[in-house]
């Protein structure tokens, strides 16, 4: 069936470096894409999201490619910190007629170490 | 912190039990969902509601019983669970539901709550 995977199921940096967090996709249809952050004991919070008619979009020290041709997306987080330690989670929409049905990932744990 | 509560935060039950979660979202937004989040398995999509009406059931079981009153709140029934239903099951809600047109469809989730059933 489709799916959303991760590479990585772990990924550890040093404070102050860059995280590239990756993310492959099956299906051809998704048209939209979300990454979520999730720490200990809370629910995923929303980082940031692309439509498929973007190949690039930045926040606030994160940076989201989408490669069509390869169904890949990836999170970049610059200058990381202790406080981004937690799981990422990527997410699409299949699209079709199926409301609201993102498709998660397993996650990726993100361990920044000081 | 969202605008997505939940409640309660932690609930050991029984199989013999009935017990209910609630969800809140003072975000003005149309759509909410239910999600169950097992150890080691992707976020499982279980129930959505788009302008309280339900548009979604992912195959879950009838012990799981939502009830979606008005657009704010949400609840979801639990009778008879296994241990294997044991997971933190998470509300989140969404401007709009898809296949609706796009731009409202981000999900933001509340904290979850943490069910243990014995």
């Amino acid at each position: 069936g489709e799916s959303v995977g991760l590479h990585l199921p772990t990924l550890s940096v040093q404070e102050g470096d860059n995280s590239i967090i990756n993310c492959a996709y099956s299906n051809s249809a998704s048209d939209y894409f979300i990454w979520y952050k999730q720490e200990s004991g809370k629910g995923p919070q929303f980082i940031i999201d692309i439509r498929s008619n973007m190949d690039k979009r930045q926040g606030q020290r994160v940076t989201v490619l989408l490669n069509k041709t390869v169904k890949h997306l990836s999170l970049q987080i610059a200058a990381t910190q202790p406080g981004d330690s937690a799981v990422y989670f990527c997410a699409d929409y299949a699209g079709g007629t199926s409301y609201g049905k993102l498709t998660f990932g397993q996650g990726t744990i993100l361990t920044v170490h000081p | 912190e969202t605008g997505v509560t939940q409640t309660p935060r932690h609930l050991v039950m029984g199989m013999t039990n009935k017990k209910s979660l609630k969800c809140e979202q003072h975000l003005g937004h149309n759509a909410m969902y239910w999600y169950k989040q097992s150890a080691k398995k992707p976020l499982e999509l279980m129930f959505v509601y788009n302008f309280k009406e339900q548009t979604e059931n992912n195959s879950v079981p009838s012990r799981f019983s939502p009830e979606c009153p008005n657009s704010s709140h949400l609840f979801l029934h639990l009778h008879t669970l296994q241990p294997e239903d044991s997971a933190l099951y998470l509300c989140a809600s969404s401007l709009a539901a898809r296949p609706l047109p796009a731009g409202g469809e981000t999900q933001y989730f509340g904290p979850g709550t943490r069910l243990l059933v014995l």
